[in-house]
């Protein structure tokens, strides 16, 4: 089993949906939790970040962390075709300063 | 602002050869890893250096080594370079470990490696 685990995709939704991205994490001591996107040929940026149970949000991003289930996702809501990227669950490794990534999930946003 | 800078951006190597990746930040951070992507396999941890003088394994550490020159600079070195090591490779540097509150990663542009 790996650490991370994401769904590759490509997960296509219309514009203006909500586009739903889904992540588990098999370390029950990870503490942060992030979210990085990437453009194809480009390097991965923070979109957003989640250390406590419950939702977090940011602008039409919401970030959601169950940590009973092991389980963090990203809502992004009224999706453009420019959030059409890979999307990167990272979870820190307990508290060695080790952060593991998914092997992220394409999203593609269709006009 | 320069940020996380690697070089080279783009370097192609035969079989056996050896060659360092060089990764410098300006950003003050204490943290600085490497990661490599591969299709379908997202990032993989090589090596990384909690603090200035402290390096570590990660997920994939076998054919790489790795030194922290001093805050600023660490280092990536292939010995002996094989076709499994082609790959896109990143440096990445945070202000605190990556378990921290509030310490995202900040990636440099990547170095794109074929080894024929």
């Amino acid at each position: 089993q790996k650490e991370v685990e994401q769904n590759s995709g490509p997960l296509s939704v219309p514009e203006g949906a909500i586009a739903s991205l889904n992540c588990t994490y098999s370390d029950r001591g990870s503490q942060s939790f992030f979210w990085y996107r990437q453009y194809s040929g480009k390097s991965p940026e923070l979109i957003m970040s989640i250390y406590s149970n419950g939702d977090k949000e940011d602008g039409r991003f919401t970030a959601q962390l169950n940590k009973a289930s092991q389980y963090v996702s990203l809502l992004i809501r009224d999706s453009q075709p420019s959030d059409s990227a890979t999307y990167l669950c990272a979870v820190s490794r307990g508290v060695t300063g080790k952060l593991i990534f998914g092997q992220g999930t394409t999203l593609q946003v269709k006009p | 602002n320069a940020g996380v800078t690697q070089t080279p951006k783009f370097q192609v190597l035969k079989t056996g050869q050896s060659m360092t990746l060089q990764c410098a930040q300006d950003m003050n951070h204490n943290s600085m890893y490497w990661y490599r992507q591969d299709p379908g396999m997202g990032l993989r941890l090589i090596y990384y250096s909690a603090s200035e003088g402290t390096t570590d394994k990660g997920e994939v550490p076998n054919g790489y080594n790795v030194s922290r020159l001093n805050k600023r600079e660490f280092s990536l070195r292939l010995e002996s370079a094989a076709p499994s090591q082609t790959s896109v490779y990143f440096c990445a540097s945070s202000y605190d470990r990556a378990s921290s509150y509030n310490s995202p990663l900040h990636f440099g542009n990547g170095t794109r490696l074929t080894v024929t």
